[in-house]
């Protein structure tokens, strides 16, 4: 079955430590895009790739790295800059408006990464 | 500047009752794209729907509806007989264009449906 995946379900973060989140897609789609959600709030956008080895932050970038080295993966690095890294983080990816041509295309998500802060 | 404005948090509704999501955008362009995702506890979002700004029909699908009305800026959701499973957070969201020939997504900040049996 073609899907995103996200793993760990759960991570723990101890203070000064950077953790990698994993995003894993084989639906064949160019662009990958990772969200922060906040209770009560809705999703904002951290980084997002529309091709391999190439990314561009969104509105909430600082005190995050990302890589896109592989076409099915897109790995979220929460570095110490990130002082309150508490939250649900979700993937997502799109077929991309590279091969689409198109605005509004449709992003699909992966059950995504809750992060705590020990 | 875009922007999308769930004026409804939190709504109740008893089983088996109709009832109404509120989604108002806001956006200077003149084609753009919205959308409704539903996110269960589990948490992952499940795409609902897709419409863009020259489509102005209303569509169903199944007990689901949308009313898409660009004089008011408003592209409403309606479930009919709502059942338990329906209880989640529903988020409207809006395409926009970032530049680049990159477009984002602007989400709203979602309603929490609770349907009581």
């Amino acid at each position: 079955d073609g899907g995103i995946t996200q793993s760990p379900k759960y991570l723990f973060r101890k203070e000064g430590q950077n953790v990698t989140l994993s995003c894993e897609q084989n639906l064949n789609h160019d662009a990958m895009y990772w969200y922060r959600q906040d209770p009560g709030q809705g999703l904002r956008l951290i980084y997002y790739s529309q091709i391999v080895n190439d990314f561009q932050k969104g509105d909430i970038a600082e005190g995050y790295s990302v890589s896109r080295e592989k076409k099915e993966s897109f790995p979220l690095t929460v570095t110490s800059a990130q002082k309150n890294p508490t939250a649900f983080y979700l993937c997502a990816s799109s077929i991309g408006f590279i091969r689409q041509g198109k605005l509004g295309e449709t992003q699909y998500f992966g059950p995504g990464t809750r992060l705590l802060v020990l | 500047a875009q922007k999308v404005t769930q004026a409804q948090t939190e709504i109740s509704v008893v089983e088996k009752e109709d009832v109404t999501l509120d989604c108002v955008y806001e956006t200077r362009d003149t084609t753009y794209y919205l959308f409704w995702y539903k996110q269960p506890p589990s948490g992952e979002l499940v795409f609902l729907i897709r419409r863009n700004s020259f489509d102005e029909q209303n569509e169903i699908s199944g007990r689901y509806s949308w009313n898409f009305q660009k004089s008011t800026s408003s592209f409403n959701f309606t479930i009919t007989a709502s059942q338990v499973v329906d209880s989640a957070v529903y988020f409207c969201a809006l395409c926009r264009y970032s530049g680049a020939g990159s477009y984002q997504l602007t989400f709203g900040k979602g309603t929490k449906l609770s349907v009581i049996p």
